[in-house]
């Protein structure tokens, strides 16, 4: 188990250009999910998957932002259109829960994306 | 809306001493989970220790444990024999039971003094 990765690690990109994040959770984990972390603040919640079917959307995931999980394993975080107010670290996490008792629902986190849209 | 709030946003503590951060949080809900996080500078994030709501018990993980206090909605981290790699922000963060998105607060930083 090496845990949670994401890739790449830096990216820059210039405004109105696409951009798309990769995360691979902890192999046996059925829940991923993604956060937005901006410079001196807490993680916010954007959005996560049970297996393939994504749960929730936060009301920050505007309409460029799109996430996808299509076999279950590793996620991707598309984001169209860049605009400057973008640029943040996107966090990604994985956690298991099988729904009985004893499920600790525990989220491990990766090293995270910076995103630098200029 | 569940919100997490840390009242501390900078804390210091001498090296082997004991250091309490603070949080709150609020919920109209019974079956949660709270959890304290630390990130070291340019670090990813890493699970300090966890509280589930139903237990009275105080979670500890070696020099960490909390004072969960559910009436008052209180979950404080304290930190005993301070050591330099302890140096960090640190994150209290709130699940509910159905286990969605954490809501974190936004953090405590904490310098220890050599």
């Amino acid at each position: 188990d090496t845990g949670v990765s994401q890739n790449p690690r830096h990216k820059i990109t210039k405004r109105g250009q696409n951009v798309t994040f990769r995360c691979d959770p902890i192999s046996e984990h059925n829940r991923l999910y993604w956060y937005r972390q901006t410079l001196g603040q807490g993680p916010e919640f954007l959005t996560y998957f049970q297996n393939e079917a994504q749960l929730e959307k936060s009301r920050l995931l505007s309409d460029r932002f799109s996430a996808e999980r299509p076999k279950g394993s590793f996620s991707t975080l598309e984001i169209q259109r860049t605009e400057q107010g973008d640029s943040a670290m996107y966090l990604c996490a994985s956690s298991l829960r099988w729904g009985g008792t004893g499920s600790t629902d525990t989220q491990y986190f990766g090293p995270g994306t910076r995103l630098t849209v200029l | 809306a569940q919100t997490v709030t840390q009242s501390q946003p900078e804390m210091s503590v001498q090296e082997a001493e004991t250091v309490t951060l603070s949080c709150t949080y609020d919920t109209s809900e019974s079956d949660y989970y709270l959890f304290w996080y630390k990130q070291p500078p340019s670090r990813q994030m890493i699970l300090v220790i966890r509280q589930e709501a139903y237990k009275q018990q105080n979670a500890t993980e070696n020099r960490f444990s909390v004072n969960f206090q559910k009436a008052a909605k209180s979950f404080s981290l304290k930190i005993s024999d301070s050591q330099l790699g302890d140096a960090a922000m640190y994150f209290c963060a709130y699940v509910g039971g159905g286990a969605d998105g954490l809501t974190f607060g936004k953090g405590t930083h904490l310098i220890i003094q050599p």
